[in-house]
């Protein structure tokens, strides 16, 4: 299965900051992607589907460019709640199976 | 809201021993998948299913590994030899149509001693 890579980082930023995160995947056959947020020892959560025109869900951010084959997703206005790991899922292969990439850790400090 | 439901959330096991993962999809879905987390690594696919049958499996689910559907709403993993390697998370998802949004279940925690 082709791969879809992710900055492990992690992103340690302030309260209120903006931070921006990005993913590459290779199969250009790809057709939906999505980004979850998995906090420690829990299950995978959808954050937002990702649509070629973008779009929009109260903070969060997400675009996709499929010339580049990159998504990407920005959170403005950081909450230390939003300190987590963010996973960039794009369903790959004949199957359509989502794939996971290694995740992004970031931590919101006060 | 409908949910994934897996059971047990936590098992331990001794080296060589048989383990059944158990989950409950969401009720209308149509498509089941088993994914496995070693601590601090990557979400990795283990095997899709629709159909009452395996759809795709990776390299990780060989002959060890087994998923069957043995009434509308269980869907199970088994392990029939557990090594010290199989210590992981493992997640059950589901989804409703082909090509969309997966849903995750808590996941069990698999611990072999």
């Amino acid at each position: 299965r082709k791969e879809v890579e992710q900055d492990p980082g992690p992103f340690n930023v302030p309260e209120g900051a903006t931070v921006a995160f990005n993913c590459t995947y290779s199969n250009s056959a790809s057709q939906s992607f999505f980004w979850y947020r998995q906090d420690c020892r829990k299950e995978p959560k959808l954050l937002m589907s990702v649509y070629s025109s973008g779009n929009e869900d109260g903070r969060f951010t997400a675009q996709l460019n499929r010339a580049s084959q990159y998504i990407s997703l920005l959170i403005r206005d950081s909450k230390l709640s939003d300190s987590a790991t963010y996973l960039c899922v794009v369903n790959s292969g004949g199957s359509y199976i989502p794939t996971f990439g290694r995740g992004t850790s970031l931590i919101v400090h006060p | 809201e409908p949910e994934v439901t897996q059971t047990p959330s936590h098992q331990v096991t001794q080296m060589g021993q048989e383990v059944i993962l158990r989950c409950v999809p969401i009720s209308n879905h149509l498509y089941f998948y088993w994914y496995r987390q070693i601590l601090g690594q990557k979400v990795e696919f283990l095997v899709s299913f629709y159909n009452n049958e395996i759809s795709e499996k990776s390299e990780i689910f060989d002959d060890q590994f087994s998923v069957e559907r043995p009434d509308g709403s269980n869907f199970t993993l088994k392990i029939r030899s557990t090594k010290l390697e199989d210590s992981a998370m493992y997640f059950c998802a589901s989804m409703g149509q082909m090509n969309t949004e997966a849903f995750f279940g808590q996941g069990t925690r698999l611990t072999v001693v």
